[in-house]
């Protein structure tokens, strides 16, 4: 089943801008989690936010989630050219040793 | 090794063919997860491997597809007779135990393509 939805499926800004992600998903989770993948490889983790939680920063990413919509959102400030990757959300609601992963966000930052 | 490393980074096999795909977790990792990727895609979740309880099986698309994990380590993932549908990048990850609770860390996958 597909757990996390991201939203916009692209998005294209210049350096400096901000750019916000978001992703929706659809049974209950104890944490949500995102990830980055360059030229469809590997994916790195960035940041993980517990259900009880609401905000977390790390660096230039600041993530919220909102159990109550479940919904997430990563924000990337200042976003430079090598932040240009996929970004998915990953949750771990259908198993609680497996993370579902959405078909991600495409970000292009133009220099 | 410092990361997740798979084997090889890329393969062109013939349809029909048996292909073999190598994932070398982290070590100490006693979970190791099979993903993969298709096209534009998301990743799909294929096994699930942890220490010696009997992996999770669910998402292996055919009975062409299998895997196993050696000694709690390596793991290698089998595709019999492949298809053309069979192409993508084929994703590993390892984590420190038992649920994603401290994020996986991926290989950087092997691309197979089938003609």
């Amino acid at each position: 089943s597909q757990q996390g939805e991201e939203d916009p499926q692209a998005l294209s800004i210049q350096e400096g801008e901000n750019a916000t992600m978001n992703c929706s998903y659809k049974t209950s989770i104890n944490n949500l989690q995102w990830y980055r993948q360059n030229s469809g490889r590997g994916l790195v983790h960035l940041i993980l936010i517990r259900s009880n939680e609401r905000e977390k920063h790390s660096g230039r990413l600041r993530v919220t989630l909102d159990t109550s919509k479940k919904s997430s959102s990563l924000l990337i400030t200042a976003s430079r050219a090598a932040d240009t990757a996929s970004y998915f959300c990953a949750t771990d609601g259908d198993s609680n040793y497996k993370l579902t992963f959405g078909k991600g966000t495409l970000l292009t930052v133009n220099p | 090794g410092a990361g997740v490393s798979q084997s090889p980074s890329n393969k062109v096999t013939e349809k029909g063919k048996d292909v073999e795909l190598r994932c070398d977790p982290i070590s100490g990792h006693t979970a190791l997860y099979w993903y993969r990727q298709s096209l534009g895609q998301g990743l799909e979740f294929l096994i699930y491997f942890q220490g010696n309880s009997a992996p999770d099986k669910s998402g292996l698309p055919s009975d062409r597809f299998s895997a196993e994990r050696t000694g709690g380590s390596v793991s290698t993932l089998t595709i019999q007779r492949t298809q053309q549908e069979d192409s993508a990048v084929y994703l590993c990850a390892s984590s420190l135990d038992r649920g994603p609770r401290n994020g996986y860390t991926f290989g950087s996958g092997t691309r197979l393509t089938v003609v």
